[in-house]
């Protein structure tokens, strides 16, 4: 069954320093989507994309994020001077069309020292 | 913005027991999703509803979308310890992005 994968699991990072985290999202998909989740909290929208630009972003996706796709086929996010409260786990989605179900990859845990 | 609760945040059960976990919106729904997540897991979709008043089963699982379109419910019954996770209803946003808006979320746990 096909699946979203996203790399690296888990990534250390020291406050102020640049991440990117890395997703393949499913390939017939048309629509992709940044979550996070805070330990024990629900999971928070961070920003879709569709058509290769961003369609809506949340509060939380400030100038600090950014989103690619490269290729075709990654999906990148981009945290440029990471903070602290960015620790959480984030977890790459992927639908087919704008009104089906999404398919969230196995997550990235962020922890900023 | 948008406000999904759940009701409980929480439920401990004894295997075999039923359990129902509720959803609210601050808002009128287009349609809802449910997700479950396991332990360290990512969320997995489980279903969508789209109608007022629509009742959808999965083996042990019943899933209500309230005639308002403002609330849903997930029941289960006679748990097992493979149900065992935290359960998320999620808003469809039906605008371009068809984000979703994930509700707080109910941690089951079930015990022999």
């Amino acid at each position: 069954e096909p699946e979203v994968t996203q790399t690296p699991s888990h990534q250390v990072t020291q406050m102020g320093q640049e991440v990117i985290l890395r997703c393949v999202p499913i390939s017939n998909h048309l629509y992709f989507y940044w979550y996070r989740q805070i330990l024990g909290q629900k999971v928070e929208f961070l920003v879709s994309f569709y058509n290769n630009e961003i369609s809506e972003k949340s509060e939380i996706f400030d100038d600090q994020f950014s989103v690619e796709r490269p290729d075709g086929s990654n999906f990148t996010l981009k945290i440029r001077s990471t903070k602290l409260e960015d620790s959480a786990m984030y977890f790459c989605a992927s639908s087919r069309g704008g009104n089906t179900e999404a398919f969230f990859g196995q997550g990235t845990r962020l922890t900023v020292v | 913005g948008q406000q999904v609760m759940q009701i409980p945040q929480y439920q401990h059960v004894q295997e075999g027991e039923d359990f129902t976990t509720y959803c609210n919106s601050s808002t009128t729904l287009s349609n809802i999703q449910w997700y479950k997540q396991r332990p360290g897991g990512h969320p997995v979709f489980l279903i969508q509803l789209v109608k007022s008043g629509e009742v959808k089963k999965q083996k042990r699982l019943t899933f209500q979308f309230g005639e308002a379109k403002k609330n849903s419910s997930l029941h289960i019954t006679a748990t097992q310890t493979t149900d065992v996770g935290t359960y998320f209803c999620a808003a469809v946003d039906t605008g371009t992005a068809s984000k979703l808006t994930f509700g707080t979320g109910t941690r089951l746990q079930v015990t022999l």
